[in-house]
Order: structure tokens, then sequence, then C-alpha cells
């Protein structure tokens, strides 16, 4: 089994749909729960910042975590043209190093 | 604030040649992390520094790949000789704080990166 597993799409939606990204995982040390936007050929952004259980949401960008299944999402309100990108989950443990373990990535474009 | 500066941006060299990357990070940040990320996939630590040492590179393929940050400052990645394989974006990210201090807001900031080809 993977460590994280993410549906690489590719995802199209109309502007203004709602938008669900998730991602499963294995590891139980896994404590910090990240969401990243990659524009092509740029580097990956932070987007949404977890600490263990719960939800969290900045302006139309929700993140989810549910420990106990394991599993991650992203939801995104009000889908905007300027939102197509790749997101990456990503995840921490709460010891050793400050090592990101990352998902696949989902390739999102919103169609006009 | 200047973000974490990479060079080259492009790269195309043949196998068994090889090549040379460099990494700027964000000053004052003591933390130094290089990714490789292939096409199609996410980016997967290679290796990270902490200020001038070597916190993990038990992902470096080390007959091939040598890194280094002197004076805890900028870095080079080396590959020698490339393989086929070693396709990929190399992503520098940097951190301002060090392993094991204020690990909730240690946020990771990446380079552009530099996409090498090799052929």
């Amino acid at each position: 089994q993977k460590e994280v597993e993410q549906d690489p799409g590719p995802l199209s939606v109309p502007e203004g749909a709602i938008v669900s990204l998730n991602c499963t995982y294995s590891n139980s040390a896994f404590q910090y729960f990240m969401w990243y936007r990659q524009y092509s050929r740029k580097g990956p952004e932070l987007l949404m910042y977890t600490y263990s259980s719960g939800n969290k949401e900045d302006g139309r960008f929700t993140a989810q975590v549910d420990k106990s299944s394991k599993y991650i999402s992203l939801f995104i309100r009000d889908s905007q043209p300027s939102d197509s990108a790749t997101y990456l989950c990503a995840f921490r443990s709460n010891f050793g190093n400050e090592k990101l373990t990352f998902g696949t990535g989902t390739r999102l474009t919103i169609i006009p | 604030e200047a973000g974490v500066a990479q060079s080259p941006r492009y790269k195309i060299i043949e196998k068994r040649q090889s090549v040379a990357f460099w990494c700027n990070p964000i000053s004052g940040h003591a933390t130094l992390y290089w990714y490789q990320q292939i096409l199609g996939q996410g980016p997967k630590l290679l290796i990270q520094f902490q200020n001038n040492g070597v916190v993990d590179d038990s992902q470096l393929p080390k007959d091939r790949f040598s890194a280094e940050r002197l004076k805890g400052v900028d870095s080079t990645l080396k590959i020698q000789p490339a393989k086929l394989e070693d396709s990929a974006v190399y992503l520098c990210a940097s951190s301002l704080a060090g392993v094991g201090i204020q690990k909730e807001n240690n946020e990771q900031f990446f380079g552009p990166g530099t996409r090498l080809t090799v052929l």
C-alpha cells in the first residue's frame, strides 16, 4: 500500500463549480496536513495547512482532515479560471525531521 | 522578501554527462531541501540541510548525486554521471526554523525549479 494516494485527474469543471480534491494516507504518524498549489513551470506554494483533525476555511478554500479514516479533502467554492493548477496534498509527522511526503498531484482545469 | 532562487531554469544534457544546480534560499532560513519531481509525480525529498549539516539524505542516490551547503547559505546539487531516469524538475525549498523548532509554522517555500532533460 502506498503511503499517500491521490487521484491524478485530470479534472475539468466549469467556472463557478465546487471542486473536491482528496487524498488518503496510511502513515498514522502524520499530524500535519497540507495542500500545495503548483502552477505550470512554477514551484509548489502552500495553500492550506491543518494540524491534526478538523476543518479550516480560508476564503473560497476549505480543508478537511478525518484522521479516523486517514482521509483529507480540499474544497474550492466558486471556482475561477485562476484556480487552474496542480494540487498536491502533503503530510508531515510530529517527530523527526521536517520531511514532507507528497501525493502525486491532481491537475485541475477550470473552464470559463 | 525575495523568494528562493534557483539556476539554471532549464538544462539539457546527454546521459553520462555531469550537471550542477544552484539554490539560494530565503535569507535567514536555516533549513534547505532539495526535491526531485518526476513528471506526473509529487516532489520527493533528496536531501535536507540544517545550516551546513545534513539532516536527511536517505533518498539521495549517493553513487551519482552529491550536494553541499557550504557556509550554511546557498547550495549546489550535482549529478555525475546522469542517467535517462534523472530527467525531472529539481526543486529547492527553504524553511525558517531548524528541525524540532516551531514545527507548526515551519512552512517550506519552494523555488521555481530546474527542469533537467537527459537525452
